[in-house]
């Protein structure tokens, strides 16, 4: 079955300094992977997707399927970036014709930028 | 507006009430997942449907249930509540396309409230 693993529930930085908050998975097949952010219990907001290789709001997020990792990175934090992140995986669609795209979450990670 | 609608968006209740949550997905998406958030246990896949039917099942207590409609909005139903039900609960629904590859869109919530 498929696990997504955020190690850190927490995590603070002071603002301009980088930020990684680690995602790991596991999963038999070809993942897909995503990052939502979370703003105040507010809804959840597709932040990337690794599909895409996209840069948003300066986060990116490097699929190593050696590591089975997708850690989320950014240069330079800013105190905006406060919330919830979640790491994300789809397993698609399987042999079987089920499971058309549900997605297991991580624990989450609170990210807390100080001024 | 994300297009994923969810009412009520408050709700209060006494333990042994039923409830029911409503959700009305993006315009064009036919698959709809719910999801419950709470502190301890994070989000946590409910069940999905797709134009109509069950999809996949994840940890749902057989005290809830839930359907989509024709018209493809859907509605979780809540029973014999108890203080521990007491959540925010998230209804997303993503394009259907084999895989996942462009996410979820998710709704704002209800907040459940149980006393």
């Amino acid at each position: 079955a498929q696990r997504v693993t955020q190690p850190e529930k927490l995590l603070s930085v002071f603002k301009g300094a980088p930020v990684e908050l680690k995602c790991n998975y596991s999963y038999s097949g070809s993942p897909e992977l995503f990052w939502y952010v979370q703003y105040s219990r507010q809804r959840l907001q597709l932040l990337l997707r690794h599909i895409s290789r996209e840069s948003i709001k300066g986060f990116t997020a490097d699929l190593n399927k050696g590591e089975t990792s997708f850690h989320l990175k950014k240069p330079f934090a800013q105190e905006e970036d406060s919330a919830m992140y979640y790491c994300a995986l789809s397993e698609g669609v399987n042999a079987g014709g089920t499971s058309y795209g549900k997605l297991t979450f991580g624990q989450g990670t609170i990210l807390t930028v100080h001024p | 507006d994300s297009g994923v609608t969810q009412t009520p968006k408050h709700l209060i209740t006494a333990t042994g009430q039923r409830v029911t949550l409503r959700c009305s997905p993006r315009s064009g998406d036919l698959s709809v997942y719910w999801y419950q958030q709470s502190l301890d246990q994070g989000l946590q896949f409910l069940i999905q449907y797709y134009n109509g039917e069950e999809r996949a099942k994840g940890n749902i207590l057989e005290r809830f249930s839930a359907q989509q409609f024709p018209d493809l909005h859907s509605e979780l139903n809540l029973s014999s509540l108890e203080l521990g039900d007491s959540a925010l609960y998230f209804c997303a629904s993503s394009v259907s396309a084999p895989g996942l590859l462009y996410g979820y869109t998710f709704g704002s919530g209800t907040r459940l409230t149980v006393v």
